[in-house]
């Protein structure tokens, strides 16, 4: 069974920019959850989308926002990059029971 | 207040060794635990979920304690491929939310 996907695996962009990044849940799971971990920081909870809605989102400005499609793949967008943007982007995904499974990353810079 | 909060560390131990951590978290009313380990640069991986019975993986022993709201893992006869950090997660209600610990950080020595 394939894992929690993400593209693409490197980003980089320049401040004021926008970024784009991508998941593809396990088959079967409908919850997919979005973090930020910046260099040497904890796991920080950005958003939680379940059956194409969003359930909540974390305390990150509105810049940060994000969409879930039909077949449950979901898209993190980061408007107006500013440095401090700069992080490992991980997703997880969910079924029905309390476990995440998280994808590779996106390791996103912004020079 | 931290809703999770762990002891950074470094563990440094002794191939060998029986290492144990402990985490905190503030919300009586959260739901699911675990543990996940985390390599450099990499994503966390489910290490074991924790049950208020207590849970045993090989080496790996975790215990949830609701009432002074901790868990903990212990580690046995450690190797050096367990040298890792490990993170302590809480999920809110409803897994509307899952709050993750800063890490602890376990070096395994020869």
């Amino acid at each position: 069974e394939a894992g929690v996907t993400q593209s693409p695996t490197h980003l980089i962009k320049t401040r004021g920019q926008q970024a784009t990044l991508r998941c593809s849940p396990i088959s079967g799971h409908t919850s997919v959850y979005w973090y930020q971990q910046a260099l040497g920081l904890g796991l920080q909870f950005l958003l939680w989308y379940d059956e194409g809605e969003e359930r909540n989102r974390g305390n990150f400005p509105p810049r940060f926002s994000g969409r879930q499609f039909p077949n449950y793949s979901s898209e993190l967008n980061v408007n107006a990059l500013e440095l401090e943007d700069s992080a490992l982007y991980l997703c997880a995904s969910r079924s029905r029971g309390d476990t995440q499974y998280f994808g590779p990353g996106t390791r996103l810079t912004v020079l | 207040r931290k809703e999770v909060e762990q002891d950074p560390g470094p563990f440094n131990v002794p191939e060998g060794a029986t290492v144990a951590f402990n985490c905190t978290y503030s919300n009586s009313a959260s739901q699911s635990f675990f543990w996940y380990r985390q390599d450099c640069r990499k994503e966390p991986k489910l290490l074991m979920s924790v049950y208020s019975s207590g849970n045993e993986d090989g080496r790996f022993t975790a215990q949830l304690n609701r009432a002074s709201q901790y868990i903990s893992l212990l580690i046995r006869d450690s190797k050096l491929s367990d040298s890792a950090t490990y993170l302590c997660v809480v999920s809110g209600v409803n897994f509307n939310k899952f709050y993750f610990g800063s890490g602890t950080k376990l070096n395994v020595k020869p």
